[in-house]
């Protein structure tokens, strides 16, 4: 099994500051395959990014997801309001599909 | 625009049985896989297994072998998820989800299902 450390696991940062998430695999993720979700409180998750890099459709291009192997970062360049969420990465490379454990990304 | 809608909130005993639903619509149910995810209060998402309408094939996180039943019903679009054996820490949030390539077992989700939520108790 995969396993997927986040960090940091909290990350307090100001509206228009840039937020840097990381999430280390415990092997190499088979062809990238991470994806990344948003998650808020009371609601499913939200794919934000999948295959490492590629922008679910509808996601504003401040996010973006870049790494490869056993190291992926989640990059939002700008901080909206909207933005202060809980974000987890996910492997689907193999079974089990795993999650990381999580970031929460808060308001300074 | 794919839709998952779950079935409503469960209360259960410890050492029963629970089944939840999940209709699609909007979509080709039998080509893309349907996963299932929970979430405890407070805590991160784990995956449960997830079944390919089209072939009836299914994989099983070894957390829940033997625990976990994953089920489609082509004909309405349905996808079940029956978990046996109830115990307090599984009282959580349980999600229905979809996404990824066609006839892909292991995907990303694109589409989830709004959660139902079981609480275990006696």
């Amino acid at each position: 099994e995969i396993v997927l450390t986040q960090s940091p696991g909290t990350l307090s940062l100001s509206p228009g500051e840039r937020a840097t998430l990381s999430c280390r695999a415990s092997q190499s993720v088979s062809s990238n395959f991470l994806a990344w979700y948003q998650q808020k409180p009371g609601q499913a998750p939200r794919l934000l990014i999948y295959d490492a890099s590629s922008r679910a459709t509808g996601i504003p291009d401040r996010f973006g997801g870049s790494g490869s192997g056993t190291d992926f970062t989640l990059t939002i360049s700008r901080l909206e309001p909207e933005d202060f969420a809980v974000y987890y990465c996910q492997q689907y490379g193999s079974s089990p599909l795993t999650f990381g454990g999580g970031t929460k990304v808060e308001i300074k | 625009q794919v839709q998952l809608v779950q079935s409503g909130a469960e209360v259960k005993k410890p050492g029963s049985s629970v089944k939840v639903s999940c209709k699609a619509s909007g979509s080709t149910f039998r080509n893309y896989a349907i996963n299932w995810m929970r979430q405890a209060p407070g805590q991160g998402l784990e995956w449960m297994g997830g079944i390919i309408p089209l072939f009836h094939t299914s994989d099983y996180a070894q957390t829940f072998q033997g625990r976990v039943t994953i089920t489609a019903d082509e004909s309405t679009s349905t996808a079940y998820m029956e978990l046996s054996s109830l115990r307090s820490e599984d009282t959580a949030v349980y999600f229905c989800t979809t996404g990824g390539p066609p006839l892909a077992m292991r995907a990303y989700f694109d589409y989830w299902g709004q959660g139902t939520l079981v609480t275990v108790s006696s």
